[in-house]
């Protein structure tokens, strides 16, 4: 009963250091997406992928690459990370990208990350 | 540019009360829009998820309802429960063709009291 799992929960970095968000899914679904929370706002998209070996760029991408390492296996990566990434960032799954009556998204539980 | 607000931010009240959260968005044109439960220090849950061509969709003591002509939605949840506390979020595809990238309101951060 895993669904969608982030590591690590928790992460403080130095500015201009580099780190990866992994997350897994294991309900074999096609399409996973990269999002930010940030206090008194709603969760914004980062990247998605529509499927294995595509991705695209979401509605704030800018500081960020994302590698869809194969089905189950979706990374985000942070290059040289900045005091305005900290954030909470979630992972999200579905069966597919379009539209289908039932296709339920599902989230991982997030991570905390924190630049100093 | 879809924009989806909420209002208001947070609210509070006494145990067996109705709630009723709201959810406006500035494009008609919406494929569905989704509620979401979010409890602290954990992702989202989807709730309930109404179709365009939906005016209202149930479960449990959840309801939704769509208008898209005036660009709302409304949650209620009937006898709330101190269980029911949470941040809810209402979401809306950014696209018609990919369901999956959503747009969110901010929240309404809600606080049932026994």
């Amino acid at each position: 009963n895993a669904g969608v799992t982030q590591t690590p929960k928790f992460q403080v970095l130095k500015t201009g250091q580099s780190m990866t968000l992994q997350c897994a899914q294991d309900m074999n679904h096609n399409s996973m997406y990269w999002y930010r929370q940030d206090p008194g706002m709603g969760l914004r998209l980062i990247y998605y992928s529509a499927s294995e070996g595509t991705t695209d760029k979401g509605e704030v991408p800018n500081g960020y690459n994302v590698s869809r390492l194969n089905k189950r296996e979706f990374s985000l990566r942070l290059e040289s990370a900045a005091p305005s990434q900290t954030s909470v960032y979630f992972c999200a799954s579905s069966q597919t990208s379009g539209g289908a009556a039932g296709n339920t998204i599902y989230f991982g539980e997030g991570s905390w990350l924190t630049v100093v | 540019k879809q924009e989806v607000t909420q209002i208001p931010a947070a609210l509070s009240v006494p145990e067996g009360e109705n709630l009723v959260l709201n959810c406006s968005f500035t494009d008609s044109a919406i494929y569905n829009l989704q509620w979401f439960r979010q409890d602290p220090g954990k992702g989202l849950t989807s709730l309930l998820l109404i179709q365009s061509s939906q005016r209202e969709q149930t479960s449990g003591r959840l309801n939704a309802s769509l208008d898209k002509s005036s660009g709302r939605s409304t949650l209620y949840i009937a006898a709330s429960q101190p269980g029911d506390s949470a941040t809810y979020l209402c979401a809306v595809p950014m696209t018609t063709d990919s369901w999956g990238k959503l747009q969110f309101g901010a929240g309404t951060q809600v606080v049932v009291t026994p």
